[in-house]
């Protein structure tokens, strides 16, 4: 049984750049879940996809930021013109619908901008 | 708004005692569903147990309970049989069960951080 999958674990990028993250969720689940947890802190709600449409985006999601899931597969994260304040975890969660609709995670992306 | 508190930051406990994790929760949504999921320093959210507002009885996963007071607004999560693998921080998660809209985000607390001494 495959988990979430997120890569890369680990980024570390100037002020300014670009970086792209990517989740590979569970195979059967078509939900898809971005959350973003900075140190001390709990994870906060970025977005979220059912198959390729994005129903909800929180306001945290500033210009910057922009989500994908093209196929209703894997999705992307993308970051650009970096700040500092991008620094944190970026976790990835899928769920399939019915039930609890539990969300389990991915071990995540963590983002250092210098 | 909904809202989750979790007001220990920290807890300790001695290898196979068991310790109760605190979480209160605000809602005015009558269908919800709490979680409780642990993360190590590894950083990955794992996902320990489940609760459903409608529920009855108090769900249970292995060593893992939760008490739920619905009245109180409380879900807190008890772990028997500490082990030295316990030692993580352990976050408690809303997420409103209403079918109305798309809200599926969890709302999430601050977390505690228990370490298990041997």
């Amino acid at each position: 049984d495959t988990g979430v999958s997120q890569d890369p674990r680990h980024k570390i990028t100037k002020r300014g750049q670009n970086v792209t993250f990517r989740c590979d969720p569970i195979s059967e689940h078509n939900r898809l879940y971005w959350y973003r947890q900075t140190l001390g802190q709990g994870p906060e709600f970025l977005t979220y996809f059912q198959n390729e449409a994005q129903l909800e985006k929180s306001r945290l999601l500033s210009d910057r930021f922009s989500a994908e899931r093209p196929k209703g597969s894997f999705s992307t994260l993308e970051i650009q013109r970096t700040e500092q304040g991008d620094s944190a975890m970026y976790l990835c969660a899928s769920s399939s619908p019915g039930g609890p609709e539990t969300q389990y995670f991915g071990p995540g992306t963590r983002l250092l901008v210098l | 708004a909904q809202k989750i508190t979790q007001t220990q930051p920290g807890m300790f406990v001695q290898e196979k005692e068991a310790v109760t994790l605190d979480c209160t929760y605000d809602t005015s949504d009558q269908s919800y569903g709490l979680f409780w999921y642990k993360q190590p320093s590894s950083g990955e959210m794992i996902f320990l147990i489940y609760q459903g507002s409608y529920d009855e009885q108090n769900a249970t996963e292995g060593r893992y309970s939760l008490n739920f007071q619905k009245a109180r607004k409380s879900a807190n999560l008890v772990i028997s049989a500490s082990q030295l693998g316990d030692s993580a921080m352990y976050f408690c998660a809303m997420r409103e069960q209403s079918d109305a809209g798309n809200n599926r985000k969890l709302i999430w607390g601050l977390g505690t951080s228990l370490a298990v001494n041997p």
